[in-house]
C-alpha cells in the first residue's frame, strides 16, 4: 500500500507570512512529486512538480524535495488570503508510461488570515 | 488553455436510480483517469485508461460500476443502482505518457437522497 502523509491541519497564518507544508511518503521508487491546491467545492489545480532533489521555485511558491528522507515539503512567501484552501500532495510510481498511479494525501487545509 | 471537461457539474438522485457522468480529456492525452473524492479526504483512483484500454479498475467496485471509453477519446462512468454511500465528487483526469502531469477537470458533485 503506497501512502502519503501530509500535517493534519489546519494551518493558519497571517497575511504575508511564509507558509509551509510538509508531505512523506512510503515508497521509495517514487519519481514524481505533486502540489495541487483546492477551494472548496472545486477540483485540483496544479501548483508545482518537482522531479529531482532539492528546490524548485515559481513564483511566491517553493518546492523542495529530498528523497533520502521521502519528505517533500511547499513553501508559500507572502501568504496572500486568496492562498486560503487544501493542499494536495500527490507521489507518482509505477513503471512507467502508462502504469503510473497517482496517491494523494489527505490534504492540508491553509487559512491565510487578513 | 486546454482544459478537461467534465458533465453534469452536479446531480442529485434517488438510491437504486442510474447516474452517468462524461468527461472529455485534453487533446492529444492518451491516458484518462476517473477518481472518487469524499469530503476531508484525498481524490481516490476508480479506474485508469490508456487509450481505449482499462490500465487499472482495481479500486473500481464492478458490482455497480461500469467504465468506458471506446473510441480512446471521451469516456463515460455510469454508477446503477446508486447508493447514499455514492454521494461524493467523481473526478476525471487526463495526463500524456511524458510529463506525467495529471489535469482535472471540473468534477461532478453527486448526492444521494
Amino acid at each position: 500500500q503506497k501512502e502519503v502523509e501530509q500535517n493534519s491541519g489546519p494551518l493558519s497564518v497571517p497575511e504575508g507570512a511564509i507558509a509551509s507544508l510538509n508531505c512523506t511518503y512510503s515508497d521509495r521508487g517514487s519519481q514524481s512529486f505533486f502540489w495541487y491546491r483546492q477551494y472548496s467545492g472545486k477540483s485540483p489545480e496544479l501548483i508545482m512538480s518537482i522531479y529531482s532533489n532539492g528546490d524548485k521555485e515559481d513564483g511566491r511558491f517553493t518546492a523542495q524535495l529530498n528523497k533520502a528522507s521521502q519528505y517533500v515539503s511547499l513553501l508559500i512567501r507572502d501568504s496572500q488570503p486568496s492562498d486560503s484552501a487544501t493542499y494536495l500532495c500527490a507521489v507518482n510510481w509505477g513503471s512507467g508510461g502508462s502504469n503510473y498511479k497517482l496517491t494523494f494525501g489527505k490534504g492540508t487545509l491553509l487559512t491565510v488570515n487578513p | 488553455e486546454a482544459e478537461v471537461a467534465q458533465s453534469p457539474r452536479y446531480k442529485i438522485t434517488e438510491k437504486s436510480q442510474a447516474v452517468a457522468f462524461w468527461c472529455d480529456p485534453i487533446s492529444g492525452h492518451a491516458t484518462l483517469y476517473w477518481y472518487r473524492q469524499i469530503l476531508g479526504q484525498g481524490p481516490e483512483l476508480l479506474v485508469q485508461f490508456q487509450d481505449e484500454s482499462v490500465v487499472d479498475d482495481s479500486q473500481l467496485p464492478k458490482d455497480r460500476f461500469s467504465a468506458e471509453r471506446l473510441k480512446g477519446v471521451d469516456s463515460t462512468l455510469k454508477i446503477q443502482p446508486a447508493e447514499l454511500g455514492d454521494s461524493a465528487m467523481y473526478l476525471c483526469a487526463s495526463s500524456s505518457l511524458f510529463p506525467d502531469t495529471q489535469y482535472f477537470g471540473p468534477g461532478t458533485r453527486l448526492t444521494v437522497l
